[in-house]
């Protein structure tokens, strides 16, 4: 298996560009999280989906942010206008809710925001 | 909202000291997960805790979980440099699939 799939895995853009950040979570996994990461702020939950709905997205930071899921191998994170604050590692984590109580859940390899 | 703290926030070791975390939620948990993360690198899951008062090992690594589930702590014996990397514990409430990640500790290792 692949793993949590990411892309980019860098992104440098200017301030008030639209960015779209984008995930393909591990086959069968029915559960999918978006995180952001900084020195400041850690690892924060933004929003997590289970079989491709929304289901807690209260950690979304405000409405420059959206995240759909239009299938269950293919999620995005769109940041439309983004400003320099919004600089940090995104990542995508997915996991089963089926097959075990565990969620043990298993992140991509992140992509890595500048917004000048 | 729930808070999810550890401690120390930075631990710097000798290759072969011990090393200990703490993690401390503001709510009961259902359970607690704790990842690792390498510097450059992603979360990876090492375990998971269920029972109050639970104990596992992996090797050189000691999880526990209190008697409360408001607590959890991970213990590295005789560190090696490949232990460096930060440290997350991740909490959830029962009824739900979301995690609280911790702070998180960072580890350093000198050889």
């Amino acid at each position: 298996d692949a793993g949590v799939i990411q892309s980019p895995r860098h992104e440098v853009t200017e301030m008030g560009q639209e960015v779209t950040l984008r995930c393909k979570p591990i086959s069968g996994h029915n559960s999918l999280f978006w995180y952001r990461q900084t020195m400041m702020r850690g690892l924060e939950l933004l929003i997590y989906f289970n079989n491709n709905v929304p289901i807690d997205d209260s950690g979304m930071p405000e409405d420059r942010f959206s995240a759909k899921m239009p299938n269950a191998s293919f999620s995005t994170l769109k940041i439309q206008p983004s400003e320099p604050r919004d600089s940090a590692v995104y990542f995508c984590a997915s996991t089963s809710s089926y097959s075990t109580l565990t969620y043990e859940q298993y992140f991509g390899p992140g992509t890595r925001l500048t917004v000048t | 909202g729930q808070q999810v703290m550890q401690i120390p926030q930075y631990q710097h070791v000798q290759e072969g000291e011990d090393f200990t975390t703490y993690c401390n939620s503001s709510t009961t948990l259902s359970n607690i997960q704790w990842y690792k993360q390498r510097p450059g690198g992603h979360p990876v899951f090492l375990i998971q805790l269920v029972k109050s008062g639970e104990v596992k090992k992996q090797k050189r690594l000691t999880f526990q979980f209190g008697e409360a589930k408001k607590n959890s702590s991970l213990h590295i014996t005789a560190t090696q440099t490949t232990d460096v990397g930060t440290y997350f514990c991740a909490g959830r409430n029962s009824g739900t699939y979301k995690y609280i990640f911790g702070t998180g500790t960072r580890l350093k290792v000198l050889a």
